[in-house]
């Protein structure tokens, strides 16, 4: 299976800041890279599928960008409610795998 | 509106069996897979498998294969997760998932399901 790696395990930033998250697949996922948002208490969010598609109603401030083993997730400036768990998952291959997650707390 | 609603918290003791539930509305039920996602407590999401329901067509993750069941009643709309004898490291939540955006990514997810196994 694809083993995603996500780094760093957590950032502490503050509001107004740019931000970019990384993901390093284990063998290529293509284009084939989605990330998540997930909120303490809540469901997970998809926010950007095949790499650098933005989910409907996401915000512009997400970008994502990559392809093969290297991806990032890219938030242009941090608003409060951005702090949260970020999950990238792949699709190319089954069984389709998640990464262990970045949490962005508030510096 | 796309909706999944899934069944209450369950608090069992290891070698019950149970099953939990996924009610779809809003879309067209039979025509897109549906999934299941575990997230053990303070931990990280885990693709368990899907299901087409209509014709059954089930995937796994090799990791969780004959651990649990997937199954839907496309007559109710109704996707299910049973396990057979379940175990104290199957305590997490589990959420049902539905990908109408693009294939095998998430965008509608349930409430979660909390299940909680202890003696």
């Amino acid at each position: 299976e694809i083993v995603l790696t996500q780094s760093p395990a957590t950032l502490s930033l503050s509001p107004g800041e740019r931000v970019t998250l990384s993901c390093r697949a284990s063998q290529s996922a293509s284009i084939f890279l989605g990330w998540y948002q997930q909120k303490p208490g809540q469901a997970p969010r998809l926010l950007i599928y095949d790499a650098l598609k933005r989910a409907p109603g996401v915000p512009a401030r997400f970008s994502g960008s990559g392809s093969g083993t290297d991806f990032s997730l890219t938030i242009s400036s941090l608003e409060p409610e951005d702090f949260a768990v970020y999950y990238c998952q792949q699709r190319n291959h089954w069984p389709l795998t998640f990464g262990q997650g970045t949490r962005l707390e508030i510096k | 509106e796309v909706q999944l609603v899934q069944s209450g918290a369950e608090v069992k003791k290891p070698g019950e069996s149970l099953k939990i539930s996924c009610k779809a509305s809003g879309y067209s039920f039979s025509t897109y897979w549906i999934g299941w996602v575990r997230q053990m407590p303070g931990k990280g999401l885990e693709w368990l498998g899907i299901i087409y329901p209509g014709d059954s067509d089930t995937r796994y993750n090799p990791s969780f294969q004959g651990q649990v069941t997937i199954s839907a009643d496309k007559s109710i709309r109704t996707a299910y997760l049973h396990w057979s004898s379940l175990e104290a490291s199957d305590t997490a939540m589990y959420y049902c998932v539905i990908s109408l955006t693009a294939v095998n990514y998430f965008d509608y997810w349930g409430q979660g399901t909390l299940v909680s196994v202890s003696s």
